[in-house]
């Protein structure tokens, strides 16, 4: 198995609090995804990392910051919650954005209330 | 529009038979990867399998098997001799390999809950 871990695995929070999400990966993988995952949407890409301090946004990354200081932790801030923002949280890793590799972590729970 | 479709929410299987799983993608990206997940009740995202758009054979990965019809741009998913345990969300994705903005995200179709009965 990969090595791909997230914290927290569950959160509660409150409305407008920020929360940051971590992703940590020991392949040194240089491609790290952010998704978010809601019934009836599949995964939906956040933010997206293709090295150090280099990100970009995906389709639904209002609300939403991310940083890469090192290669193998990928950050997510929710900058104030909202009750919007209660969904399932995965992050990926590929070595390449090409081929059959994109291996995800366990996910974290974010539940704000 | 939608990268890829997944149109049964649900299906239902008796243990040990196969059951196909649907899945239609557009892209006109022409080289591109084609993927299925399976997500069990716990949560974890399990891939399943992996199809190439330039390969030539169906994929296949023990009891599981990619039908890959290009020209009709479908990619279901074949699950022979079905056990309980493949009870799950099943999830249909694509890559994209030349759009460089992309940069090798997934897109991810709605799923199919799929429930193995006895």
């Amino acid at each position: 198995d990969a090595g791909i871990t997230q914290s927290p695995r569950h959160k509660v929070t409150e409305t407008g609090t920020p929360v940051t999400l971590r992703c940590h990966q020991t392949e040194n993988h240089r491609y790290m995804y952010w998704y978010r995952q809601d019934p009836g949407h599949g995964l939906r890409l956040i933010h997206y990392s293709y090295g150090v301090k280099d990100t970009d946004k995906g389709e639904v990354s209002d609300g939403y910051s991310v940083s890469r200081s090192k290669t193998e932790d990928f950050l997510l801030t929710l900058e104030s919650a909202t009750s919007s923002q209660t969904s399932v949280y995965f992050c990926a890793i590929s070595e390449s954005r090409v081929g059959y590799e994109q291996y995800f972590g366990p996910g974290t729970r974010l539940t704000v209330t | 529009a939608q990268k890829i479709t997944q149109t049964q929410p649900g299906m239902f299987v008796q243990e040990k038979e196969a059951v196909t799983l649907d899945c239609t993608y557009d892209t006109s990206d022409p080289s591109y990867g084609l993927f299925w997940y399976k997500q069990p009740s716990s949560g974890e995202m399990i891939f399943l399998i992996y199809q190439g758009s330039y390969d030539q054979q169906n994929a296949t990965e023990g009891r599981y098997s990619l039908n890959f019809q290009k020209a009709r741009k479908s990619a279901n998913l074949v699950i022979s001799a079905s056990q309980l345990g493949d009870s799950a969300m099943y999830f249909c994705a694509m890559r994209e390999a030349d759009r460089g903005s992309t940069l090798g995200r997934l897109y991810f179709g709605r799923g199919t809950q799929l429930t193995v009965w006895p």
